[in-house]
């Protein structure tokens, strides 16, 4: 079946700088690829998808790219603040898997030092 | 709008004793899951309900846990005989459209519920 992992576990970055998060998949067949951000005490929250069609997306100050080749995808945080703290997921869904499987990373905490 | 909400926010009980969570989804949200995540860790994948088709409980890790989803909107997670090791948060989430659908698939997720057994 499907595996995603995340690396790093945590991450430290100064505010202003740039922060990526990697994930790789084990499945061919995956399509969707999304990226959730936890806050404390909160649930995940979507906060930008990709599809096998697109190489790369942005969204402001966040940005996914996809190599499906290699069966990477990343997160790129520029010019970063302190309200991106928090824990990231990424995940790789699947058309030919079950239909209940999205499969999530491990998580990457993210700190955002002053 | 109302997001998913679930109740209670927070558990603690005795080792040994039963417990129930509950979910309200989105309204009309056909697709509903539940996770585990423990401390630190990633979301573990439990059940999954899609409309009236029977539920995916390839993710429970033991019989002393169940899933209902009534009328399909609320849902309840009960946990019989509870361990030490189900201390844990169990989020639930809901979406419009399940994964492998062209349609638009993001899980919507509530903020959780703290189960600590004692």
């Amino acid at each position: 079946g499907e595996n995603v992992e995340q690396h790093p576990s945590t991450l430290s970055v100064q505010e202003g700088d740039s922060a990526v998060i990697k994930c790789t998949y084990s499945d061919s067949a995956s399509n969707y690829f999304p990226w959730y951000k936890q806050e404390l005490g909160k649930g995940p929250q979507l906060i930008i998808d990709i599809r096998s069609n697109v190489g790369e997306k942005k969204d402001q100050r966040i940005a996914v790219t996809l190599n499906k080749t290699a069966k990477h995808f990343s997160l790129h945080i520029t010019e970063t603040q302190p309200e991106d703290s928090a824990v990231y997921f990424c995940a790789a869904s699947s058309p030919y898997s079950s239909a209940s499987k999205i499969i999530f990373g491990s998580g990457t905490r993210l700190s955002i030092r002053p | 709008g109302a997001g998913v909400s679930q109740s209670p926010s927070n558990k603690v009980t005795e080792k040994g004793k039963d417990v129930e969570l509950r979910c309200d989804p989105i309204s009309g949200h056909t697709a509903l899951y539940w996770y585990r995540q423990s401390l630190g860790q990633g979301l573990e994948f439990l059940i999954y309900f899609q409309g009236n088709s029977a539920p995916d409980k390839s993710g429970l890790p033991s019989d002393r846990f169940s899933a209902e989803r009534t009328g399909g909107s609320v849902s309840t997670l009960t946990i019989q005989r509870t361990q030490q090791e189900d201390s844990a948060v169990y989020l639930c989430a809901s979406s419009l459209f399940p994964p492998g659908t062209s349609g638009k698939h993001e899980q919507f997720f509530g903020p959780g519920t703290r189960l600590t057994v004692l």
